[in-house]
């Protein structure tokens, strides 16, 4: 079956420490991004990647890395300057051109820092 | 900038009432207009889109219409089912700029009593 696959599923690690999330996906799409959401509100984009080893910034980038070397993989790095890094986290893909494209979204992770 | 602004919930109603969730916009250009589903602990759906206006997109009994004169883009449902609680997130996407992002409403949960 063909989707997005984001492990694990919760994850939990204590303040000051780094952390990394992972986004596979076997849908063959170029585009890919990461989310967060919090309780109550709706989702805010963090990075975006169009093609490997291509990535830009969204609207809450500071305190988050990632990199795009495989087209299939996205992974997220929480950093240690993240000052509020607990929430859940998607990660998305995206088919289509022009005004006709969709995008499709893994299961999440959700992450607790104490 | 480019906002969405939905219902605010939660909204509760009985087995095979009508549901109608608001979601209004704000955009440069033409978006393409989503709706999407959350169910507990998971990730979002594509419910349905519309991609210009008076387009009505349409899936599992939902409905919603395009509405350029009024930049609306509500949800509707005949008849809901207990397996409709969830939250609802109405998005908005642009084209022109190569990111082609999603804009999201902070969500509506809905709750659907037997």
């Amino acid at each position: 079956d063909g989707g997005i696959t984001q492990s694990p599923k919760y994850l939990f690690r204590k303040e000051g420490q780094n952390v990394t999330l992972s986004c596979e996906q076997n849908l063959n799409h170029d585009a890919m991004y990461w989310y967060r959401q919090d309780p109550g509100q709706g989702l805010r984009l963090i990075y975006y990647s169009q093609i490997v080893n291509d990535f830009q910034k969204g609207d809450i980038a500071e305190g988050y890395s990632v990199s795009r070397e495989k087209k299939e993989s996205f992974p997220l790095t929480v950093t240690s300057a993240q000052k509020n890094p607990t929430a859940f986290y998607l990660c998305a893909s995206r088919t289509g051109t022009g005004n006709h494209y969709e995008q499709y979204f893994g299961p999440g992770t959700r992450l607790t820092v104490t | 900038g480019n906002s969405v602004t939905q219902m605010e919930g939660p909204v509760t109603l009985s087995e095979e009432a009508f549901l109608t969730i608001n979601c209004t916009y704000t955009a440069t250009g033409y978006p393409s207009l989503f709706w999407y589903v959350q169910y507990p602990g998971e990730g979002l759906q594509l419910l349905l889109k519309a991609t210009k206006a008076d387009d009505k997109g349409s899936n599992k009994g939902f409905e919603a219409t395009y509405r350029k004169e009024t930049t609306s883009f509500h949800l509707e449902k005949g008849s809901v089912q207990v397996s409709d609680s969830a939250v609802y997130f109405c998005a908005l996407g642009l084209s022109s700029g190569s990111a082609r992002q999603l804009t999201f409403g902070s969500g509506t949960q809905l709750t659907v009593l037997p």
